[in-house]
């Protein structure tokens, strides 16, 4: 079976750029989370999508970043304009259920911000 | 608490031996408990989960223990192999009907051979 999916694996950009990270999640998964990891916060959720929609974004750092569920079996995140603090591994998970069941997640998508 | 993964602890082990990963977590009331291992360049892997009801579970050459009095959860791995290296993290689901995991910082494990 093919787990979460994320593209792409790395992404090198200057800042101001924009950046669209995307992912799709297991077949019959309803629940998709965006994580961030960092060495120094470990990590972090960033936003958490059931059944396609938005139910907490407050992980979202600030508005230059947004995401979007607009299927089943795609999501993508976007940093507008990107700044070198982004710096990081993105993480996008995917479950059964919102709680209560493990979170599979991506390979991830390493992204560097000059 | 909040995670700092400034530094990760690391236990070293021989090739064979079993091996032991501690964590503490930070909420009584937390439900649901999972271990991951995350090796190099990859995403966080499901290994074995735990639900509040057990204190003890099993499955292939891995055992997850639940102490709820002292809020600790550990992780033992047994014959540990060379592919076994990573980094191990546990998280925490705290209280039915949330989502919300809190990932500890992790636990770097290299096997020695």
């Amino acid at each position: 079976d093919a787990g979460v999916i994320q593209s792409p694996r790395h992404e090198v950009t200057e800042m101001g750029q924009e950046v669209t990270l995307r992912c799709k999640p297991i077949s019959g998964h309803n629940s998709l989370f965006w994580y961030r990891q960092t060495m120094m916060r470990g990590l972090e959720l960033l936003i958490y999508f059931n059944n396609n929609v938005p139910i907490d974004d407050s992980g979202m750092p600030e508005d230059r970043f947004s995401a979007k569920m607009p299927n089943a079996s795609f999501s993508t995140l976007k940093i507008q304009p990107s700044e070198p603090r982004d710096s990081a591994v993105y993480f996008c998970a995917s479950s059964f259920a919102a709680g209560g069941q493990p979170q599979h997640f991506g390979d991830g998508t390493r992204l560097s911000i000059l | 608490g909040e995670s700092v993964g400034l530094h990760l602890p690391t236990l070293s082990v021989q090739e064979g031996d079993n091996s032991i990963i501690n964590c503490a977590y930070s909420n009584s009331a937390s439900d649901y408990f999972i271990w991951y291992k995350q090796e190099s360049g990859k995403g966080p892997q499901f290994i074995i989960d735990i639900r509040s009801n057990m204190d003890k579970r099993q499955g292939q050459r891995v055992t997850v223990l639940l102490n709820k009095t002292v809020k600790h959860l550990s992780l033992q791995i047994a014959a540990t192999q060379p592919g076994d290296s990573a980094v191990y993290f546990c998280a925490e689901k705290a209280t039915s009907g949330t989502y919300k995991y809190i990932f500890g910082t992790g636990t770097r494990l290299k096997v020695l051979a």
